[in-house]
């Protein structure tokens, strides 16, 4: 199994409070992602780093912050939660392009 | 927004009978991906496509990279109880970054 981990598993959190949830990898690996999955939308990417200090926006980055520091760690911020955010979010991870990204267990976030 | 179209969305078949499913673009892809997800995991990787025509097994599974780079395919054949599960595709554009975008996802039902 790839070596990714994301905390914390479930998390519950009020309208209006930050969230920031956690993705570790010990492959180092260049590329790390973070997709949330609702049902009937699969899998999209909300942002996606190639390097420390390197990110980029996916389709549905609005309302999401995210920061890699060092290469084993992505950060995924939600500064205002809203209920439209409650969501599974997963994190990848990808050692180049034209290689394969191997997924992490998932957060159930649930904004109440 | 989504890029890939999955078909079909959902499947019910008998024990024992394949599968086929497939992912079309209208954009050209370098790298097509096949994933598996149960309930409360992650997606795992199936099988990895990286060149136009290619065709790869996996035990049961057996998946092909278009000719036309657009589309792909995945099959099952002799379908068994833990075949069960949600199928993603997944393709890496040949323009731009390093993103992955995914299809909605084809959920597969068996009875025995």
């Amino acid at each position: 199994d790839a070596g990714i981990t994301q905390s914390p598993r479930h998390k519950v959190t009020e309208t209006g409070t930050p969230v920031t949830l956690r993705c570790h990898q010990t492959e180092n690996h260049r590329y790390m992602y973070w997709y949330r999955q609702d049902p009937g939308h699969g899998l999209r990417l909300i942002h996606y780093s190639y390097g420390v200090k390197d990110t980029d926006k996916g389709e549905v980055s609005d309302g999401y912050s995210v920061s890699r520091s060092k290469t084993e760690d992505f950060l995924l911020t939600l500064e205002s939660a809203t209920s439209s955010q409650t969501s599974v979010y997963f994190c990848a991870i990808r050692g180049g392009s034209n290689t394969e990204a191997f997924f992490g267990q998932g957060t159930r976030l649930t904004v109440v | 927004g989504q890029q890939l179209n999955q078909s079909p969305q959902s499947m019910f078949i008998q024990e024992g009978e394949d599968v086929s499913m497939n992912c079309t673009s209208s954009s050209i892809f370098n790298t097509w991906l096949w994933y598996k997800q149960e309930p409360g995991e992650g997606p795992v990787l199936l099988i990895a496509l990286y060149k136009a025509g290619e065709l790869t097994s996996n035990g049961r599974l057996t998946a092909q990279f278009g000719i036309t780079r657009k589309d792909s395919f995945l099959n099952i054949s002799a379908s068994i109880p833990s075949d069960v599960g949600i199928y993603f595709c997944a393709g890496q554009l040949s323009q731009g970054a390093q993103k992955l975008v995914f299809g909605q996802g084809t959920r597969l039902t068996i009875n025995p």
